[in-house]
């Protein structure tokens, strides 16, 4: 069974960096694109990007100019780094998994990260 | 960006009634587009992709159709366990693009 756990600093100043990490438990990274989404609080989902088995990334522009992700396929983890961080940033954030059923695979997120509440706050 | 437009943004229903919540895509985008459940506190999960396929382990009163432009998640009985916020997520192209929301309430 596929897991996603991840952490990092919740509570952040403004201009600082974000920086998060999620473990796969019960997976092999070949295949799949592994994301990342945030929530505002009360708000609806917000994709942030994704980078998949090969090292490649997809940022969504909004953000583009402050995003990084990688991953370490030696330690079975992926990260989010954002910089510059204000306010507007405060959400959770998830990670996530695309999904493989009957020999195909997907884009649809299929596995996510329990969330992990980050607030920016002077 | 494709963006999606998810309608109503709130519904209130009674257990058993039947629901449908729709999501309409500013460009077409094949097949590509997932729902997913979110309750509070908790991660989304995903209930239906390929616009109409059912996730593994999801109850199959929950069902999808559309395509191109005009996707529709349906409910064909509400649980008291299906009370929480629905989203359609397109993922034809980047960046990927969620509706703004559905929440489903008790009546």
């Amino acid at each position: 069974q596929v897991q996603l756990q991840q952490w990092g600093a919740g509570l952040l100043k403004p201009s600082e960096t974000l920086s998060l990490t999620c473990a796969v438990y019960g997976g092999s990274f070949s295949g799949y694109y592994w994301g990342w989404i945030r929530q505002p609080p009360g708000k609806g989902l917000e994709w942030i990007g994704e980078i998949n088995y090969t090292g490649s990334t997809n940022y969504n522009p909004s953000l583009k100019s402050r995003v990084t992700m990688s991953l370490d396929t030696s330690k079975n983890q992926f990260s989010l780094n954002l910089s510059s961080v204000t306010a507007a940033d405060t959400a959770v954030y998830y990670c996530a998994r695309s999904y493989y059923t009957s020999g195909s695979y997907y884009n649809a997120l299929g596995y996510w990260g329990q969330g992990t509440l980050v607030t920016v706050s002077s | 960006a494709i963006q999606m437009t998810q309608s109503p943004s709130s519904l209130s229903a009674s257990v058993g009634d039947r629901v449908t919540i729709t999501c309409r895509a500013s460009q077409g985008i094949r097949n590509d587009l997932g729902w997913y459940q979110q309750k509070p506190g908790k991660a989304p999960k995903l209930l239906i992709f390929a616009a109409s396929s059912l996730q593994s382990g999801v109850p199959s009163r929950f069902s999808g159709s559309g395509s191109g432009t005009d996707f529709t998640l349906t409910i064909g009985s509400l649980q008291p366990e299906d009370f929480a916020t629905y989203y359609c997520l397109q993922d034809y192209s980047y960046p990927r693009t969620f509706g703004q929301g559905t929440k489903v309430e008790i009546k």
